[in-house]
């Protein structure tokens, strides 16, 4: 099994519906994060959560919401979809050093029709 | 404001070839540098790292280079190989504050020609 599987691998939607990825990890750590990848612009961070009690935006954060239900997962949602989330979404991992950097998931490709 | 720069979104290199990525960052807090290797449909994956306190590692054919003082590191491949042809991040550890976050950069394509 994966590290950190993410949940659906792919997803169409309609413009205005509620959609949630969902993230689980087995690495036992207490930090995770959601990203954004886009042609051009690299990884961009949505939310990150340094335990079950903290949850931080990052860059992008307009337009999602998070939630972090167990120090294992750490769901994103997209409350009304709009065509300019569709996007590549990662989640990862980490310990509290990230000396040993970020577990990533193989990610969720979504769009929005 | 970026603080990790990768210019290069795209390289191309001959099979056999020496493969250099580069990366500029700003931010003095940090401390310590990642490569991550992306193929399509793949999450990122850890590649190799750098202390700050250290200017070079090496690990089978990808070593790193960090110049402090101009605030840049470079990845090397070699010899390049079709299989290295992925998307390559940049990152920066940020100490500052005790976060320990990570900031990527943009990405370079490489695509390495047999």
């Amino acid at each position: 099994d994966a590290d950190v599987t993410q949940t659906p691998r792919n997803r169409i939607t309609k413009t205005g519906k509620r959609i949630m990825l969902e993230c689980s990890q087995t690495k036992g750590h207490d930090r995770m994060y959601w990203y954004r990848q886009d042609p051009g612009l690299g990884l961009r961070l949505i939310y990150y959560s340094f335990d079950v009690k903290d949850i931080n935006k990052g860059e992008i954060s307009d337009g999602y919401s998070v939630s972090r239900q167990a120090q294992a997962k750490f769901s994103l949602s997209l409350e009304s979809a709009i065509p300019n989330q569709t996007a590549l979404y990662f989640c990862a991992t980490s310990d509290s050093t990230g000396i040993r950097g970020y577990t990533f998931g193989s990610g969720t490709r979504l769009t929005i029709v | 404001d970026q603080q990790v720069k990768q210019n290069s979104p795209s390289l191309s290199v001959q099979e056999g070839r020496i493969s250099i990525l580069n990366c500029d960052y700003t931010n003095s807090m940090f401390d310590y540098f990642l490569w991550y290797k992306k193929y399509p449909a793949e999450g990122p994956t850890f590649l190799i790292s750098i202390s700050s306190i250290k200017d070079k590692n090496e690990d089978g054919r990808f070593t790193v280079f960090l110049n402090k003082s101009a605030k840049h590191l470079s990845l090397h491949i070699v010899p390049s190989q079709p299989g290295d042809s992925a998307v390559y991040f940049c990152a920066a550890r940020n100490s500052g504050a005790g976060s320990y976050q990570l900031t990527f950069g943009k990405g370079t394509k490489l695509s390495v020609i047999p």
